[in-house]
């Protein structure tokens, strides 16, 4: 399974990290996503990293503002967001590529619940 | 930069109908799509994958179709669990884009 954590209310400029930690699988063979979805809206990709933890990826609209990285002696990954603006209030799913490869580049078969993030001031 | 599109937006149905969503993208992408069911309240559930892979467990009453730019969900026998709203899924190496969703209610 998956489990987010760390999801706040925050001030728009402010930061925040997200955790997900991964059980019930061998989490060092699989590359993992966020995704969040606005309240009402629909699902939006955020970033991918790959299982090695050497390859990461994102959207645009997060582009050089959030990084995603990833603990495997830990099965944990993470998502530092900076500058957080009020259109990133979303909630924030982590999910699991399904590719054994460790490539980002498949569809994601394992979600967890999401932790919700509020920018507000 | 890629777009996908879904349509309908919203479809009425009745348990027992046949109901197809249709997605469609900006450029070829050849199967490189997935299908998700979302229920209010809860994670999105991958249904097919590669265009036309049923996820296991996932009952056969689902089915995928398509390649290049233009992709069918299909439900073949709508049970009262169906309503929900469905996504599709673009990913490759460097990106991952969905659909806006087709919300199927009951008429």
């Amino acid at each position: 399974q998956l489990l987010e954590s760390g999801g706040d209310l925050v001030q728009p400029g402010g930061s925040l990290r997200l955790s997900c930690a991964a059980s019930g699988f061998a989490f060092t063979s699989y590359a993992v996503a966020w995704v969040r979805q606005a309240p009402g809206k629909g699902l939006a990709w955020v970033s991918v990293i790959s299982s090695s933890g050497g390859s990461t990826f994102y959207a645009d609209s997060v582009k050089g503002r959030f990084t995603i990285s990833r603990d495997n002696s830990k099965n944990v990954m993470f998502l530092q967001m900076i500058g957080l603006r009020a259109e990133d209030t979303a909630l924030y799913y982590c999910a699991k590529v399904g590719d054994y490869s460790g490539s980002p580049a498949n569809a994601f078969d394992l979600w967890g619940q999401g932790t919700m993030v509020t920018v507000s001031s | 930069d890629l777009q996908m599109t879904q349509s309908p937006s919203t479809v009425s149905a009745s348990v027992g109908d046949r109901v197809t969503i249709t997605c469609r993208a900006s450029q070829r992408i050849s199967r490189r799509l997935a299908w998700y069911q979302q229920k209010p309240g809860k994670a999105p559930n991958l249904l097919i994958y590669d265009a036309s892979t049923l996820e296991s467990g996932v009952p056969s009453r689902f089915s995928g179709g398509g390649f290049g730019t233009e992709f069918t969900l299909t439900i073949s026998r709508l049970q009262p669990d169906d309503f929900a709203t469905y996504y599709c899924h673009h990913y490759n190496s460097y990106s991952h884009t969905f659909g806006p969703g087709t919300r199927l209610e009951i008429k």
